[in-house]
């Protein structure tokens, strides 16, 4: 069964924490990324990465890093934690064009920063 | 720009009832289209991923179909049960370019017994 996993589920931090988010898939998927939801705003892309250590800005990047040091891992990264970035942390991996495409999503980590 | 839209934005219906999802795009360059469903607190599950050069999917209940050229999929659920209630967002990926994925802002289906 093909499979995304998010490390944490659910995370409380104080503001100005460094806070690390893991994602690994096991599908051998080039591209992965980062999106956050919040209620009325929908899902809205952080990073993304194609290949192991490049890494693309999505709409939102502020206050966000990444690494993909690895194919199957990578990491969300906030350098210092703010309230406004409590959220929903959704991680989601696809394969290449012209492979099929479908995106798998994680279970998602709920943080709250304090 | 590509953006998608799914309206309504809620929908409740009595059980056993089939009903239809509806998701509008505005660019007809996609290489697919994928159907998800969300259950609060979770992540999204991917039900059906229709490629541009197909008209439907189907699974189990669920039925999905997509004509390009007017930018319109539908979602078809038939015989709808209470386990059916969550949270369903369609998603269009583009031909080109590395940021090449739109989503919608989901459709929250509730399914009354």
């Amino acid at each position: 069964d093909v499979k995304v996993t998010q490390s944490s589920r659910y995370l409380v931090k104080r503001t100005g924490e460094k806070v690390f988010l893991e994602c690994v898939q096991d599908m051998d998927h080039e591209n992965m990324f980062w999106y956050r939801q919040d209620p009325g705003l929908g899902l809205r892309l952080i990073y993304f990465s194609y290949d192991v250590k490049m890494k693309e800005k999505g709409d939102i990047p502020e206050g966000y890093s990444v690494s993909r040091e690895k194919k199957e891992r990578f990491s969300l990264i906030l350098e210092s934690a703010s309230t406004n970035q409590t959220s929903m942390y959704l991680c989601a991996s696809n394969g290449q064009i012209p492979n099929t495409g479908e995106l798998f999503f994680g279970e998602g980590s709920r943080l709250t920063v304090l | 720009k590509q953006e998608v839209t799914q309206i309504p934005a809620a929908l409740s219906v009595p059980e056993g009832e089939n009903l239809v999802l509806n998701c509008s795009f505005t660019d007809s360059a996609i290489y697919n289209l994928q159907w998800f469903r969300q259950d609060p607190g979770k992540g999204l599950t991917s039900l059906l991923l229709i490629q541009s050069s197909q008209r439907e999917q189907t699974s189990g209940r669920l039925n999905a179909s997509l004509d390009k050229s007017s930018g319109r999929s539908t979602l078809y659920i038939a015989a709808s049960q209470p386990g059916d209630s969550a949270t369903y967002l369609c998603a269009v990926r583009r031909e080109t370019g590395a940021n090449n994925l739109f989503f919608g802002t989901g459709t929250r289906l509730t399914v009354i017994p």
